[in-house]
């Protein structure tokens, strides 16, 4: 599998957009980007996936670079509910169903 | 979505014990995958859990020590076996769906060796 990195952490303060990046240079053609993430003490969620466009889903958008070795999760008002490990993981499209490797992902930190 | 529950939540074991997890999902699922989380690390796959025959286990793993059953589409167990203080993790159950793009996680069972 390809691989992805993160920063290890960041900050936000309550209600103010945050953009967790990752970047995945080596990506193939069939890679899907999927973000997961972790809240404490619970199993990971799904947030958000795509391919190359941008998408927007009810919990974040992720923005795509155009060479597809970068992209950005956004949340556009966190909350202190969002205070989660963050995942950026690549799935291949057509043979991956369920393996999902995680890296050490971003810990996000939410400001009162 | 797929509701999963896993049972015990958290148990403290003594070294050289087994325990078994359970995994239930609330409706039929494709596949089903056991993952360990270390304390303070991401979560690493154990293995695929397949119904009706033995589970596809990834490298560093291997059967004897964690044994995985699945006989149906909505149940499946993991046993930790000869268990020591390294053992002490998270294990999570997760399913999905062939047609469906989303991974769905159990809570975890935490579990610590002593």
């Amino acid at each position: 599998d390809a691989k992805t990195t993160q920063p290890n952490s960041m900050e936000s303060n309550e209600e103010e957009p945050v953009h967790l990046p990752c970047n995945h240079s080596t990506i193939s053609g069939t890679d899907y980007i999927h973000w997961y993430r972790q809240l404490p003490s619970q199993g990971p969620e799904y947030v958000i996936h795509g391919l190359t466009s941008n998408v927007n889903n009810r919990m974040a958008s992720l923005a795509i670079a155009e060479d597809r070795k970068s992209s950005t999760l956004i949340l556009h008002r966190a909350t202190l509910r969002d205070a989660a490990v963050y995942y950026c993981i690549l799935r291949d499209g057509g043979t991956s169903y369920g393996k999902l490797t995680f890296g050490q992902g971003t810990i996000l930190t939410v400001h009162p | 979505s797929a509701v999963i529950s896993q049972k015990p939540s958290r148990d403290i074991c003594q070294r050289g014990t087994s325990l078994t997890i359970q995994c239930q999902v609330d409706s039929q699922v494709t596949m089903m995958f056991w993952y360990r989380q270390q304390p303070g690390q991401s979560l690493t796959l154990i293995a695929t859990a397949n119904q009706g025959s033995e589970a596809t286990y990834e490298s560093g793993f291997v059967i004897d020590k964690f044994p995985i059953s699945r006989p149906n589409l909505t149940f499946s167990t993991l046993t930790v076996s000869n268990m020591s203080p390294e053992d002490s993790s998270i294990y999570l159950c997760s399913v999905e769906r062939v047609s469906s793009t989303e991974a769905f996680f159990g809570q975890g069972t935490r579990l610590t060796v002593v």
